[in-house]
């Protein structure tokens, strides 16, 4: 059964760091680019970061680079991303994803990890 | 930067077909790729580079675009198919850009 599991989020205060992980089975993990995306409560869809096979590229959106890392260890079949200055804007449900082909579309999604950034 | 234009929400009469857009300038030229949330789930793709459907993904879903408009098209609505429906597409100026989202109402 193919399964991508989130963990790691939690309630974080602002300028605060979490590190989320998704611990993948049912694929072969480092065949495939792996992306991280969130969403806002009551808001739509946004992409974050994704990784390729051996780690050596990694692309972010503008909102999150130099804050926020993805990383990848094929070893343990598991994808991560290292957030740290976190702010209130950052609160959201976040979800790692497969992108298929590497053509920046997602067919297997996780269920998601709540980070809520608070004081 | 890259916009992709999506009505907030479509109604559509139990057993009737629903089409669902999304407006971006030249989008016909790029692939456009869709999604499905159900509350409190994690989105599902349901069509990939316009019209192509992963397995699973019932035949009465389809897609097509061209020019400036994509179209998300779900024939025969069962109220199973209430959900936030996305449309998405990568841009080089912009990377990976979503729709707003349209919130699907089966009637």
């Amino acid at each position: 059964e193919v399964q991508l599991v989130e963990s790691g989020g939690g309630l974080v205060q602002p300028g605060g760091s979490l590190r989320l992980s998704c611990a993948v089975s049912g694929f072969t993990f480092s065949n495939y680019w792996m992306t991280w995306l969130r969403q806002a409560p009551g808001k739509g869809l946004e992409w974050l970061a994704n990784i390729k096979q051996d780690g050596s590229d990694k692309y972010y959106v503008e909102s999150v680079r130099g804050r926020f890392t993805i990383s990848r260890d094929n070893a343990r079949n598991s994808l991560y991303l290292q957030m740290n200055g976190l702010r209130a804007g950052d609160t959201a449900v976040y979800y790692c994803a497969r992108d298929r082909d590497g053509d920046f579309w997602f067919d297997l999604w996780g269920q998601g990890t709540l980070v809520t950034v608070s004081s | 930067s890259y916009e992709l234009t999506q009505p907030f929400s479509v109604s559509v009469a139990l057993g009737q077909t629903a089409r669902i857009t999304c407006g971006g300038h030249n989008i016909g030229s790029k692939n456009v790729h869709w999604y499905q949330q159900k509350p409190g789930q994690a989105p599902v793709l349901v069509i990939y580079k316009d019209s192509s459907r992963p397995s699973g993904i019932p035949e009465r879903i389809s897609g097509s675009n061209s020019v400036n408009t994509a179209t998300l098209i779900i024939s025969r609505a069962q109220a199973g198919d209430e959900a936030d429906y996305y449309c998405q597409v990568w841009d080089i100026s912009a990377d990976v850009v979503f729709g707003g989202g349209t919130k699907l109402t089966v009637l």
